[in-house]
């Protein structure tokens, strides 16, 4: 069963970058697509963007377009979510999730990211 | 988007209790729904994937109905690891994928 493990918490100032890694174990991002999803304090989830293997190339949330980026290392695995021009209201826990046609399973454990100056 | 709206945001309930979450789409998604547990500091677990479907290992006191624009998740008999946040996701074609924005579960 694959598991899927992220990097630790961050803190970060505004108008920096912030790049968030997720491990799998047991497989690979390969075979299994991977999504990556915000959640920001109090907040519900958003969903950023994702990695279908069938497509290979990522697809973005418009909210986040041209200011996140989704990859993978070339042993695909290791995901991971890059987020640049950081403000406040990117504070929050990152989650990368293994994302199948109809769920999300499993998630990782979560990466805090916080932006303070 | 399609908006995914939950009732009730909040819960109170008693271990034995029967407690039934909804979730409504702001347009139709067939039945492609699924709905999460989150307890505090943890990453969510998959329940239900294609709104009745139960995920293998998750006790059969949850269950899912639900097809267009509603959904339900149901517990059947409360127990006491069952308290915590659930919430809805849509995974229709239509891009972005949403969430609900929770219904907290706490004990009575």
């Amino acid at each position: 069963q694959v598991q899927l493990v992220q990097s630790g918490a961050e803190v970060k100032k505004p108008g920096s970058s912030v790049k968030v890694s997720c491990k799998a174990s047991g497989g690979t991002f390969r075979t299994y697509g991977v999504s990556w999803v915000r959640q920001a304090p109090g907040q519900g989830f958003e969903w950023m963007g994702g990695v279908n293997p069938l497509f290979g190339t990522p697809t973005y949330s418009q909210k986040f377009q041209g200011r996140v980026s989704i990859t993978t290392d070339g042993s695909a695995s290791t995901a991971f979510v890059e987020v640049s021009s950081l403000t406040s209201e990117d504070t929050g826990v990152y989650y990368c999730a293994l994302a199948f046609e109809n769920y999300y399973d499993p998630w990782g454990q979560g990466t805090l990211v916080t932006v303070s100056s | 988007d399609i908006q995914l709206t939950q009732s009730p945001s909040f819960l109170s309930a008693s271990v034995g209790d029967r407690v039934t979450i909804t979730c409504r789409a702001s347009q139709g998604i067939s039945n492609y729904l699924a709905w999460y547990q989150q307890k505090p500091g943890k990453a969510p677990k998959l329940l239900i994937y294609l709104a009745s479907t139960l995920r293998s290992g998750v006790p059969s006191r949850f269950s899912g109905s639900g097809s267009g624009t509603e959904f339900t998740l149901t517990i059947s008999t409360l127990q006491p690891e069952d308290f915590a946040t659930y919430f809805c996701q849509q995974l229709n074609d239509y891009l972005p994928i949403t969430f609900g924005q929770g219904t907290r579960l706490d004990i009575k």
